[in-house]
């Protein structure tokens, strides 16, 4: 069984600081990682995603996302955070084994990201 | 480019009815997934459809079932609305060839509030 964990709940950083968002999963394979923004009352926006390659994966809006094999992370980050950042953020996994060759995608419960001015 | 698009916006059902919900893919996708989301929680897997048929299956009761068309739009059923039915369903959609299957383009959701 795959699982994502997301061990804080809010997030708080003022204007301009860097900000980071933990995220820890579990596989029996190699993962495939992800990282979803939500605004409120809105669908879930792609942000970036770690399949292979360099642990340091860049996507939109400026974040970038740390892959970690031996600490089974992938925190994500952003070196200066802006106001218009503040939304849930997911991360998600799928176990690349998976038998089948079809996509499960296992989601955090999320953490809510407060910027403050 | 239309990204992926769902309708109704909101819906308001009673117990025991019945609700079909519906999805069209982004341009160029063909493997259609769809998502639970209660308040407070990340989205729980339902099921996926790819040609036509559903590929995968989470944990839920075949009172949720569903359909792909030939132009791979989707719909989503529930039967016998329950209360904890309640919940922001989300579509997602994606590429069919390997690789890029893996990267989910979210709709903006359904509402579903069971009274």
């Amino acid at each position: 069984a795959q699982s994502v964990a997301q061990p804080e709940d809010q997030v708080n950083v003022a204007e301009g600081n860097p900000l980071t968002v933990k995220c820890t999963y579990s596989v029996s394979g190699n993962p495939y990682l992800f990282w979803y923004v939500q605004y409120p009352n809105r669908g879930l926006q792609f942000l970036l995603k770690y399949i292979t390659g360099d642990n340091l994966v860049k996507g939109s809006y400026g974040f970038e996302a740390e892959f970690n094999k031996s600490q089974t992370s992938f925190h994500l980050k952003k070196p200066s955070a802006l106001v218009s950042d503040s939304a849930l953020y997911f991360c998600a996994v799928r176990d690349i084994n998976y038998s089948g060759g079809y996509q499960k995608v296992t989601f955090g419960i999320g953490t809510k990201l407060q910027v403050i001015p | 480019d239309a990204g992926v698009t769902q309708s109704p916006t909101h819906l308001i059902k009673t117990r025991g009815q019945q609700v079909t919900l519906r999805c069209s893919p982004k341009s160029g996708h063909d493997t259609v997934s769809w998502y639970q989301q209660a308040l407070g929680q990340g989205p729980q897997f339902i099921f996926q459809y790819y040609e036509e048929e559903e590929r995968q299956r989470g944990n839920f009761p075949d009172r949720f079932s569903g359909h792909q068309f030939p132009n791979y739009s989707s719909e989503l059923n529930v039967n016998a609305l329950l209360l904890g039915d309640s919940a922001l369903y989300l579509c997602a959609s994606s590429e069919g060839t390997s690789g890029r299957r893996d990267t989910q383009y979210f709709g903006p959701g359904t509402r579903l509030t069971v009274l």
